[in-house]
């Protein structure tokens, strides 16, 4: 299974800019890169999902490495109500399991 | 985005009861189900993949005669956590898988339910 390395917490101020960066050195070619987040007492949201090409999305944007081994969620105008903890999964060998990490808790101050 | 409900929300139950906890695709067929469990401040485990009309796959170390899985519909799923103990409380939470486009799989998390055991 490949490994993640996330940083354990991040701020940000509201209205700017959040990049929250993920270390995936041990991925597989074929294997997707998954962000979800999940809000305090909630069961976890998807953010996003990439392969190759950055992606981008109502929620997000989603730069990847061109060697695969490491990406980047980026939130573009971070809100309050995007304080979470965030996490970063491969997907396992084309297998639709999740396999959580720690992840990075994201504090937005007003 | 789809949804994903559960029911209860919130359970006390006293030790050595049973508790089932139900996990819907409200408005899509789900083919397979997951069932998570979270302590404080720590993420999301892995319990079980669950699959329509055949038998849960159980992750290592998690007692299958202990959390018991049906998913008898495309649309719902059931954990049963039996003689259930103080150590077993937990914040349970399901998900549903569906296609995201390509081979990527997008999973739909229920709400979860706060499971404690008296």
């Amino acid at each position: 299974d490949a490994k993640t390395t996330q940083p354990n917490s991040m701020e940000s101020n509201e209205e700017e800019p959040v990049h929250l960066p993920c270390n995936h050195s041990t991925i597989s070619g074929t294997d997707y890169i998954h962000w979800y987040r999940q809000l305090p007492s909630q069961g976890p949201e998807y953010v996003i999902h990439g392969l190759t090409s950055n992606v981008n999305n109502r929620m997000a944007s989603l730069a990847i490495a061109e060697d695969r081994k490491s990406s980047t969620l980026i939130l573009h105008r971070a809100t309050l109500r995007d304080a979470a903890v965030y996490y970063c999964i491969p997907s396992q060998g084309g297998s639709e399991k999740l396999v959580f990490g720690k992840g990075t808790k994201l504090t937005v101050n007003p | 985005g789809a949804v994903v409900s559960q029911h209860p929300s919130r359970v006390i139950c006293k030790s050595g009861t049973s508790v089932k906890i139900e996990c819907r695709s409200l408005d899509f067929q789900a083919t397979t189900m997951f069932w998570y469990r979270q302590f404080p401040k720590k993420s999301l485990m892995l319990m079980a993949t669950s699959n329509e009309g055949s038998k849960a796959t159980y992750e290592q170390g998690v007692e299958k005669d202990k959390f018991l899985i049906n998913h008898a519909s495309l649309t719902l799923s059931t954990l049963t956590v039996t003689s259930a103990h103080p150590e077993d409380s937990s914040f349970y939470i399901c998900s549903a898988s569906g296609l995201a486009g390509g081979k990527g799989y997008e999973q739909y998390f229920g709400p979860g339910t706060r499971l404690t055991v008296t």
